[in-house]
Formats: C-alpha cells, sequence, structure tokens
C-alpha cells in the first residue's frame, strides 16, 4: 500500500524553528518529485515547496522563501521540511503528497497531516 | 485571494448534477493541466480528476473534468450525500513558478 506519514508537528513560538518528516512507503520514493502542501485552520489549501526526485532541484511559494527548506533522504525514503523564523500566519495542518512530473500539480497520495501551531 | 477563481459554494438535491467551475489566466489554467481534489470534512485531500479529465482508478465516473482555454470545470451527475466536502482545483503558474489552488468551493447535498 501507498502510504506516506508526517511527524514533527506541534506548538512552537514566534521566530522557533521545527522540522516535518514524511515517511514514505509502497512506491519505489527516489522516483518521484514530492511537494509541502499547507492549510490554516478553515482555509483553503497553499502549496508549500517542492523537491525534484534526486533531491537537485527545488521551488517555494513566495510566503516560506528563504525560511523553509526541503530536502530528502532517498535511502530513508523520508522527505523533510526544515521550517525557520515561524510566524503566526504559519499555523496550518502541513501535507506531504507525491507529485508527478507529467502534470506539476497533481499530488497521489497525501498523507494524513501534521499539525504546526505558532503561537506564545 | 486566489489566482484561480472558484464559486466558495454550491448545493444539489441527491440525484442532481452540478458542476463546480474554476476560471484561471494564460500562465497557469492556459497553459497547463488542471486536477481536481476532494477533502471530507477531517480528512486529507484526495485527487479526483488528475490531467484536465482522467480520473484515477476507484473514482466513480460520476465525477468528470474538463478544460476549455484558462477555465475549468468539475461535474458531479448522480449526486450523493456522501459527495458533501470541499473541492479544490490546482494547476502550475508559469509565472509564478509555483502550484496554485483554487480557493475551494463547499458543496451542500440537500
Amino acid at each position: 500500500e501507498v502510504q506516506l506519514v508526517e511527524s514533527g508537528g506541534g506548538l512552537v513560538q514566534p521566530g522557533g524553528s521545527l522540522r516535518l518528516s514524511c515517511a514514505a512507503s509502497g512506491f519505489t520514493f527516489s522516483s518521484y518529485w514530492m511537494h509541502w502542501v499547507r492549510q490554516a485552520p478553515g482555509k483553503g489549501l497553499v502549496w508549500v515547496s517542492r523537491i525534484s526526485s534526486d533531491g537537485s532541484s527545488t521551488s517555494y511559494a513566495d510566503s516560506v522563501k528563504g525560511r523553509f527548506t526541503i530536502s530528502r533522504d532517498n535511502a530513508q525514503k523520508t522527505l523533510y521540511l526544515q521550517m525557520n523564523s515561524l510566524r503566526a500566519e504559519d499555523t496550518a495542518v502541513y501535507y506531504c503528497a507525491r507529485g508527478y512530473t507529467s502534470s506539476a500539480s497533481w499530488f497521489d497520495p497525501w498523507g494524513q497531516g501534521s499539525l504546526v501551531t505558532v503561537s506564545s | 485571494q486566489s489566482v484561480l477563481t472558484q464559486p466558495p459554494s454550491t448545493s444539489g438535491t441527491p440525484g442532481q448534477r452540478v458542476t463546480i467551475s474554476c476560471s484561471g489566466g494564460t500562465s497557469n489554467i492556459g497553459t497547463n493541466t488542471v486536477n481536481w481534489y476532494q477533502q471530507l470534512p477531517g480528512t486529507a485531500p484526495k485527487v479526483l480528476i488528475y490531467s484536465n479529465n482522467q480520473r484515477p482508478s476507484g473514482v466513480p465516473d460520476r465525477f468528470s473534468g474538463s478544460k476549455s482555454g484558462t477555465s475549468a470545470s468539475l461535474a458531479i451527475s448522480g449526486l450523493q450525500s456522501e459527495d458533501e466536502a470541499d473541492y479544490y482545483c490546482a494547476a502550475w503558474d508559469d509565472s509564478l513558478y509555483a502550484v496554485i489552488f483554487g480557493g475551494g468551493t463547499k458543496l451542500t447535498v440537500l
């Protein structure tokens, strides 16, 4: 079964840091682009970042550029999101998702999500 | 404000057909494929339609997608109570160099 499981969320103070992980199983992780998408409470979906299958190419939404870093460990089949200088507006459920080269916004499957709360 | 525009809400009765529109521009829908996601309450999103009009295995053929110019639409026929959910369109934007989502449409089955 293809599965993505996020971890690492929690409560952090403004200006703090947090690292999310996404463990993949059931597919050849090293063959796929991977993405992070977030959803603030009661709001819509917002794309955060993506990384190529070999980790050589990354892209970020303007709202997180310079503060967040996406990375991956293909040997461990794990995707990461390092989040620094966190702000209240970064509070959201963060989903990791598998991507497809044939359509850059095609995500399947999604993980269950990890809640990040930025508050003092 | 999302780059892709969807109606905030829509509704229908069981058995009815509803459509959800997604309006964009030349740098996104006009150039790239559109994907649709369904998010049931309290759950992660799930792909409903990929590459404009393709259904993943397991998605009922009551769901269909289409694209014309800079707009796309999702149609749901034979509406069922379990279709009550939020629906999002998504596309890559060549100018923003980012994936963009529509603001989402909440479907209520009356």
